[in-house]
């Protein structure tokens, strides 16, 4: 069956630490990946997409990896802040289904802690 | 603000009753998404539709159905409602589907059926 599995279901950090977040997928062949931040009640807010022919993508301090052989993603957070508490999900496209239609993740809720 | 419009924020009714979700996407927005949000589920998609035109549709109970209109918006509509049915309920919009377009979230609706 499809998974979509993001490494746990709550990450605690110090702040200034790096948090990292994984993605593994199984029974997916995503043409890219995304990354979303969600606030407790509120919309997803996009973050960050990787192609499939992309190693590493970078954002201020966001970076996300992608490696399509270990089927996974990485999602990082250099020197953390406690604004950056929030869910974290990623989400992929399926070559298999159409286009545009997004399938998340259940999420990693990351606290950072002051 | 993502520019993506929901109404009503809050919905309370009994189960068996029937009620409509609205979402106006982002100016400019042909491609209008709705997912569902559980907390045992995570983030599911519901149907997408394109300039009028359903375009895919996912995990979608028959009870449920939308639409969007020459306008743009879009609706969805609940019937004989559950327990289960409770969730929070987001609208998504992109230009255009089959890109790497990124989903804009509306604030969501949260339905409560009692």
């Amino acid at each position: 069956s499809q998974k979509i599995e993001q490494n746990s279901e709550a990450l605690n950090i110090q702040e200034g630490k790096t948090a990292t977040l994984t993605c593994n997928y199984t029974n997916y062949s995503p043409a890219y990946l995304q990354w979303y931040r969600q606030d407790p009640g509120r919309g997803p807010v996009f973050l960050l997409l990787i192609r499939e022919n992309e190693k590493e993508k970078r954002k201020e301090r966001l970076k996300v990896t992608f490696d399509t052989t270990l089927k996974q993603s990485l999602f990082h957070i250099t020197a953390s802040q406690p604004a950056d508490s929030a869910t974290y999900l990623c989400a992929l496209t399926d070559r298999g289904s159409t286009l545009g239609r997004l399938y998340f993740g259940r999420g990693t809720q990351l606290t950072v802690w002051p | 603000d993502s520019g993506v419009t929901q109404t009503p924020k809050h919905l309370i009714t009994a189960t068996g009753q029937r009620v409509t979700l609205r979402c106006s996407p982002r100016s400019g927005d042909l491609s209008v998404y709705w997912y569902q949000q559980s907390l045992d589920q995570g983030l599911q998609f519901l149907i997408q539709y394109y300039n009028g035109e359903e375009r895919a549709k996912g995990n979608i109970l028959e009870r449920f159905s939308a639409q969007q209109f020459p306008d743009l918006h879009s609706e969805l509509n609940l019937s004989s409602l559950e327990l289960g049915d409770s969730a929070l309920y987001f609208c998504a919009s992109s230009a255009s589907p089959g890109t790497e377009e990124t989903q804009y979230f509306g604030p969501g609706t949260r339905l409560l059926v009692l």
